[in-house]
């Protein structure tokens, strides 16, 4: 099998604080982990790329100190959103991969930011 | 990089009928063209996939075509069930880790 799971599910933040969220493969070593975000009704937007061990790649436009990712084992991957605010609110989404193909995601996590 | 449009944006049909979905790449690179299925609030699924070197497959009431030369690929589902409502979502990837997704297409399938 292929099982990301991701923590929390939920959170309700208020302004100005830092919300962490783990994303991580229950049963295989994943070389790359990504980081999407959702909004309602919308695609999935890829806002980094992390290997194990190394910097992440963020993609255009994305801010790398406000969205910090580490990539500390094969089976886990954080993102810690820093100093949230109300447009941060969003559907953040990770997926983990065995090679350079297919994706497996996490469940989400709902981030809303008073 | 790579750009993906897929179309259309909202699909309604009729219990039974088949629904088809497209999507266009710009990559000539991609090689990896994934389907995934994503119900209200939960995680993307990936229901079926083809490799570039496959022109057609089939799983069960679910196909997926591809046309490298007009760089275009389509799902196809037959006999669609009031469960098949969901969005669905194509992607292309070169191999790379630059997997990227189309805009989504809302199915609903009226019973």
């Amino acid at each position: 099998g292929a099982v990301v799971s991701q923590h929390p599910s939920r959170v309700i933040c208020k302004s100005g604080t830092s919300v962490k969220i783990e994303c991580r493969s229950l049963d295989f070593q994943a070389t790359t982990m990504f980081w999407y975000r959702q909004f309602p009704k919308q695609s999935l937007m890829l806002m980094a790329t992390s290997n194990e061990g190394s910097k992440a790649t963020y993609e255009q436009g994305v801010e790398k100190d406000k969205f910090l990712i580490n990539h500390a084992s094969l089976t886990l991957s954080t993102l810690t959103v820093t100093s949230a605010h109300p447009e941060d609110s969003s559907f953040y989404i990770c997926s983990a991969s065995k090679g350079p193909e297919t994706q497996y995601f996490g469940p989400g996590t709902r981030l809303l930011v008073l | 990089g790579e750009n993906v449009e897929q179309h259309p944006s909202t699909l309604s049909v009729q219990e039974g009928d088949s629904a088809v979905i497209k999507c266009t790449y710009s990559d000539s690179a991609s090689n990896y063209f994934p389907w995934y299925k994503q119900e209200l609030g939960k995680r993307p699924q990936l229901i079926i996939d083809i490799r570039s070197n496959v022109g057609e497959k089939k799983d069960q009431r679910i196909a997926v075509t591809l046309n490298k030369t007009a760089k275009h690929f389509s799902l196809h589902i037959t006999e669609t069930q009031p469960e098949d409502s969901a969005v669905y979502f194509c992607a292309a990837s070169s191999g790379n880790n630059d997997m990227r997704f189309g805009a989504g297409t809302r199915l609903t399938v009226k019973p």
